[in-house]
């Protein structure tokens, strides 16, 4: 199984829908993060989460919400989804401290279609 | 603030050929840099990194070299191999509270 696992991997949803992404990672890691990529603008951090009780804005947090469930699980919501939120998702971890520290552990990704 | 900046693809070479795709960054002090490769289909991979001035990221051939006096890390490789065609991405992190910020990504292709 995947060190990192997302949920789902392709979804096509119409505007306005509300929209759901999971995440859950077997790393053991405290910190998860949300990024979404777009052909040409590299990856965007969304929301970052340092522990359980952490919860941080990114560079592009309008427009979406995230809940971190426990430390394994981290979740990205999209309330009414629009079709500029069309991109590639990444969920990724990684340790608080030592020489891990500020290295990412990513997911395969969700491609999210918004019509 | 803190960026990087990574030259634009697409970079098409012939199997064999020498690599060199450049980053340079903007950021105070000593900022840690990597390399992250995306292979079709995937999510990121870290390929290497250098944590201080002059330190040599290394793996599978490849290479990159923290220069802080022109501000740059550029990944190079002496031989190319088709399997190595993917999507390279520069990024930078500085303290261990930091966000990792990512460059837009090179997309390389080799011929056979």
């Amino acid at each position: 199984d995947a060190d990192v696992t997302q949920t789902p991997r392709n979804r096509i949803t119409k505007t306005g829908k509300r929209i759901m992404l999971e995440c859950s990672q077997t790393k053991g890691h405290d910190r998860m993060y949300w990024y979404r990529q777009d052909p040409g603008l590299g990856l965007r951090l969304i929301y970052y989460s340092f522990d359980v009780k952490d919860i941080n804005k990114g560079e592009i947090s309008d427009g979406y919400s995230v809940s971190r469930q426990a430390q394994a699980k981290f979740s990205l919501s999209l309330e009414s989804a629009i079709p500029n939120q069309t991109a590639l998702y990444f969920c990724a971890t990684s340790e608080t401290r030592g020489s891990g520290a500020n290295v990412l552990t990513f997911g395969a990704g969700s491609r999210l279609t918004v019509l | 603030g803190n960026s990087v900046t990574q030259m634009e693809g697409p970079v098409t070479l012939s199997e064999e050929a020498f690599l060199t795709i450049n980053c340079t960054y903007t950021a105070t002090g000593y900022p840690s840099l990597f390399w992250y490769v995306q292979y079709p289909g995937e999510g990121l991979q870290l390929l290497l990194k250098a944590t201080k001035a002059d330190d040599k990221g290394s793996n599978k051939g490849f290479e990159a070299t923290y220069r802080k006096e022109t501000t740059s890390f550029h990944l190079e490789k002496g031989s190319v191999q088709v399997s190595d065609s993917a999507v390279y991405f520069c990024a930078l992190s500085k303290g261990s509270a930091s966000k990792i910020i990512f460059g837009s990504g090179t997309r390389l292709s080799i011929r056979p």
